[in-house]
């Protein structure tokens, strides 16, 4: 099946920095999304991106869908942006998402 | 907007009892999708409907667990008798298939998360 890499596994930085995050997967996809895990568990929708760049307010991302990597960027992180960050991916054809492993980003005061 | 509803948010229970999880999707989503998130294997996807009709069941783990959907704005995801092993939290989600000829994102509500003791 489809592999979905997600780097780094852990990130901890200051308030106020910038940060990337990576998304890699194997096969060709018609599907991605970034999700933000909060404190409180809930998977929130960031971004469905399959192709192209989106920005929204102090968050934006990338797919390269022909060299398979999508990336989220974070400016001027704030301690809200804590959590876990997933990737995931949806195949030519199928329906179901595959998930990364997440990278959990810590921001401290 | 109202998003997905799962309810409960928190179910601790024995087991070998029965657990039932429940799931009413966004309006006029076509497609509902159940994801199980563990420590070991992260988000995987349980089972998933499209107009009702159950489509991929091979992430269910076992006989134990079987999920409905009697119409379009409830589903269920049972498990008979519960065990340990469980304990995870269960995501329910849903999409539009497509709209004007362009793939749909999924949108996951807040998830049920199950302790079996």
């Amino acid at each position: 099946g489809i592999q979905v890499e997600q780097s780094p596994p852990d990130l901890i930085l200051q308030e106020g920095a910038n940060s990337t995050l990576r998304c890699n997967f194997s096969d060709s996809v018609n599907n991605l999304q970034w999700f933000h895990q909060n404190p409180w568990g809930q998977l929130i929708n960031l971004f469905y991106i399959p192709s192209g760049t989106k920005q929204n307010g102090r968050l934006s991302a990338t797919t390269v869908a022909t060299e398979r990597y999508s990336l989220l960027y974070i400016s001027s992180s704030q301690t809200t942006d804590s959590g876990v960050y997933f990737c995931a991916v949806r195949l030519q054809g199928a329906q179901k998402l595959v998930f990364g492993q997440g990278t959990r980003l810590t921001i401290n005061p | 907007d109202a998003g997905v509803i799962q309810s409960p948010r928190h179910e601790v229970t024995e087991m070998g009892q029965e657990v039932t999880l429940r799931c009413k999707p966004i309006s006029g989503h076509d497609y509902l999708f159940w994801y199980r998130q563990t420590m070991m294997r992260g988000l995987e996807l349980l089972i998933y409907f499209n107009n009702n009709v159950p489509i991929d069941d091979s992430g269910m783990p076992e006989d134990r667990f079987s999920a409905k959907m009697p119409n379009a704005s409830f589903s269920t995801l049972k498990i008979q008798p519960s065990e340990p092993r469980d304990s995870a939290v269960y995501f329910c989600a849903s999409s539009l298939g497509k709209d004007r000829g362009r793939n749909q994102p999924q949108h996951f509500g807040d998830g049920t998360r199950l302790s079996i003791l």
